[in-house]
């Protein structure tokens, strides 16, 4: 089944230290998306892709990188710049803009 | 800037009423709008989406509607079963690069 993956489902990060959330779809999707989620607001965009080698800041791009070196997979690294990375983050992806985005079930990351 | 608002946050029915979902943006200028629904924990799951020059789309005992010039939407699910609980979120298309601004959600509880 076609589809997009996210891994791991839980993460825990110490102080100082980087962390990568997974993102992989098999759904030939041109762009993809990284949001973050935080208890009673809305989801918040991080960076996006359209295109392979190519990826655009979002709304709240800071202490976060990416890297699109494959179409299928869209990697999220939390850094040690982000001060307040507790969240629930979502991959999503999309054929064209008209069409729908469809989501992953998520990576939960906490601080330890 | 773009502002996406979702009333009531919350909402508790039983099991067989009809209700509706209310979604509101400020800026018209949007290429289409998306409903989606998430359970707890979970990612999101895409269940309608309008495009800008649409009024309204079906899908079984979900109706969403759009009017653009009022900066309104509603998703209108019949006959409510305790499985339709979740929370429901609406987002809105801006720009043609593809991302989506979400509102808040409004979380629903259907009784038995």
């Amino acid at each position: 089944d076609g589809g997009i993956t996210q891994s791991p489902k839980y993460l825990f990060r110490k102080e100082g230290q980087n962390v990568t959330l997974s993102c992989e779809q098999n759904l030939n999707h041109d762009a993809m998306y990284w949001y973050r989620q935080d208890p009673g607001q809305g989801l918040r965009l991080i960076y996006y892709s359209q295109i392979v080698n190519d990826f655009q800041k979002g709304d709240i791009a800071e202490g976060y990188s990416v890297s699109r070196e494959k179409k299928e997979s869209f990697p999220l690294t939390v850094t040690s710049a982000q001060k307040n990375p507790t969240a629930f983050y979502l991959c999503a992806s999309r054929q064209r803009e008209w069409q729908p985005q469809h989501f992953g079930d998520g990576t939960r990351l906490s601080i330890l | 800037k773009q502002e996406v608002t979702q009333i009531p946050a919350a909402l508790s029915v039983p099991e067989g009423e009809n209700l509706v979902l209310n979604c509101s943006f400020t800026d018209s200028a949007i290429y289409n709008l998306q409903w989606f629904r998430q359970d707890p924990g979970k990612g999101l799951t895409s269940l309608l989406l309008i495009q800008s020059s649409q009024r309204e789309q079906t899908s079984g005992r979900l109706n969403a509607s759009l009017d653009k010039s009022s900066g309104r939407s509603t998703l209108y699910i019949a006959a409510s079963q305790p499985g339709d609980s979740a929370t429901y979120l609406c987002a809105v298309l801006r720009g043609s690069q593809g991302n989506l601004i979400f509102g808040k959600g409004t979380k629903l509880s259907v009784k038995p």
